[in-house]
């Protein structure tokens, strides 16, 4: 069975300083692996998603990531972080780009200190 | 592109009353559809998976008399919590995706029941 572990329930960054989430994952395949921004009391907005090739993803707002196989990790990072930033950070893992379900960690919690 | 509009954004109902949500894809036709429950400070679980024009398939533990989801079209789907009670009291996001694209999100719905 697939699962994902973000490690960090919490996490307070200075306005301005480098961040990195990380996660985790458990998969007896190829993953498809997604990170998922969620502010208070709406839904879920795709930052980024890896499938295949480069293991270095770019996504949205300025955010990255880094797939590593021989680590099962596929961490977020962003290299100065914004007030606007603040919100719930969820790693996901699925077995295919489409179609299938989603499993998802339990979240990181990011403050900023301003 | 890829809008998924959920409705209502919030519900307040009495213990008994039986609650609909809608979930729309606005600018594509989702092959498929998920619906996922979230407590307070928690991370997402799946309910069920929806295609349209055929039963949806429900996670392990989740009563598919109590929470019954239609699929009626590619852009349309629904979930009906019947004769709620306060334990059903959660927030619920759906998600739709097509063939091309992962899931897209909607700003999901906070359901009270007194």
């Amino acid at each position: 069975a697939q699962s994902v572990t973000q490690p960090d329930i919490h996490i307070t960054v200075s306005e301005g300083a480098s961040l990195e989430l990380r996660c985790n994952y458990s998969y007896g395949a190829t993953p498809y692996l997604f990170w998922y921004v969620q502010s208070p009391g709406q839904g879920l907005q795709l930052l980024l998603k890896y499938f295949s090739g480069d293991t270095l993803v770019q996504g949205i707002k300025g955010f990255e990531a880094e797939f590593k196989r021989s680590q099962s990790s596929f961490n977020l990072r962003k290299p100065s972080v914004h007030w606007s930033d603040a919100a719930e950070y969820f790693c996901a893992v699925g077995a295919g780009s489409s179609g299938d379900k989603l499993t998802f960690g339990t979240g990181t919690r990011l403050a900023v200190r301003p | 592109g890829a809008v998924v509009s959920q409705h209502p954004s919030r519900v307040i109902c009495k213990s008994g009353t039986s609650v609909k949500i809608e979930c729309r894809s606005l600018d594509f036709q989702a092959t498929t559809m998920f619906w996922y429950r979230q407590f307070p400070k928690q991370s997402l679980m799946l309910m069920a998976t929806s295609n349209e024009g055929s039963k949806a398939t429900y996670e392990q533990g989740v009563e598919k008399d109590k929470f019954l989801i239609n699929h009626a079209s590619l852009t349309l789907s629904t979930l009906t919590v019947t004769s709620a009670h306060p334990e059903d009291s959660s927030f619920y996001i759906c998600s739709a995706e097509d063939r091309d694209q992962p899931q897209h999100f909607g700003d999901g719905t906070r359901l009270s029941i007194l």
